[in-house]
């Protein structure tokens, strides 16, 4: 699975959108892009997920670029609660067998 | 949303002994399910691949022989950590796959389990 690079932490206003980068130059085509967020002490959640196409949910939005070798994950209005390790993790498809293998993920904090 | 159990949440135990942590699928079925361990600070390391009916697969540099992974029924895996010692002390996450592919991300996790050797 290609790796992925992303800032080791951001802050954001409480209110404001929070956009998280998140580089894989090295995807393949048969690749998606994983967003998880991890709260203090507690399992991983799911966020949103996406191929080629923007995707867009309850929760976030998620930007893949042309050339699918970036992405950004937007949580539109942030809250104190949307504090967290927000880690994005490139895998195959489940029918080939592809396994989430976590990176060093972005700490976001959201202030007021 | 899918529900994803572990029991205990947290555990303390002496060096030496073993222990049991239970990953249970409460209202769906799971062929896989994977094992994570989590120090402070640090993001979540896949140590296993867990599937029913047959032997888990570990992850490069994880001892088979020292977390023993079982996976008799569609929605229980156990891993045990035997003759536990103070390094093994860790958060422990599992996650379970759906099998019926009804939920496009089709991965849940646990809460995790607290583990703490003296």
């Amino acid at each position: 699975d290609a790796k992925t690079t992303q800032p080791p932490s951001m802050d954001c206003a409480e209110g404001r959108a929070a956009n998280l980068p998140c580089n894989h130059s090295t995807i393949s085509g048969n690749e998606y892009v994983y967003w998880y967020r991890q709260i203090h002490s507690q399992g991983p959640q799911y966020i949103i997920h996406g191929l080629k196409n923007n995707e867009t949910n309850e929760m976030a939005s998620l930007i893949i670029t042309e050339d699918r070798k970036s992405s950004t994950l937007i949580l539109p209005h942030a809250t104190l609660r949307d504090t967290a390790v927000y880690y994005c993790i490139v895998r195959v498809a489940r029918n080939q067998g592809g396994k989430l293998i976590f990176g060093q993920g972005t700490e976001l904090s959201v202030k007021p | 949303g899918a529900v994803v159990s572990q029991h205990p949440s947290w555990v303390i135990c002496k060096s030496g002994t073993s222990v049991k942590i239970e990953c249970r699928s409460l209202d769906f079925q799971a062929t896989t399910m994977f094992w994570y361990r989590q120090f402070p600070k640090q993001s979540l390391m896949l140590m296993a691949t867990s599937n029913e009916g047959s032997k888990a697969t570990y992850e490069q540099g994880v001892e088979k022989d020292k977390f023993l992974i079982n996976h008799a029924s569609l929605t229980l895996s156990t891993l045990t950590v035997t003759s536990a010692h103070p390094e093994d002390s860790s958060f422990y996450i599992c996650s379970a796959r759906d099998s019926s592919g009804r939920a496009s991300y089709e991965q849940f996790f646990g809460p995790g389990t607290r583990l703490t050797v003296l």
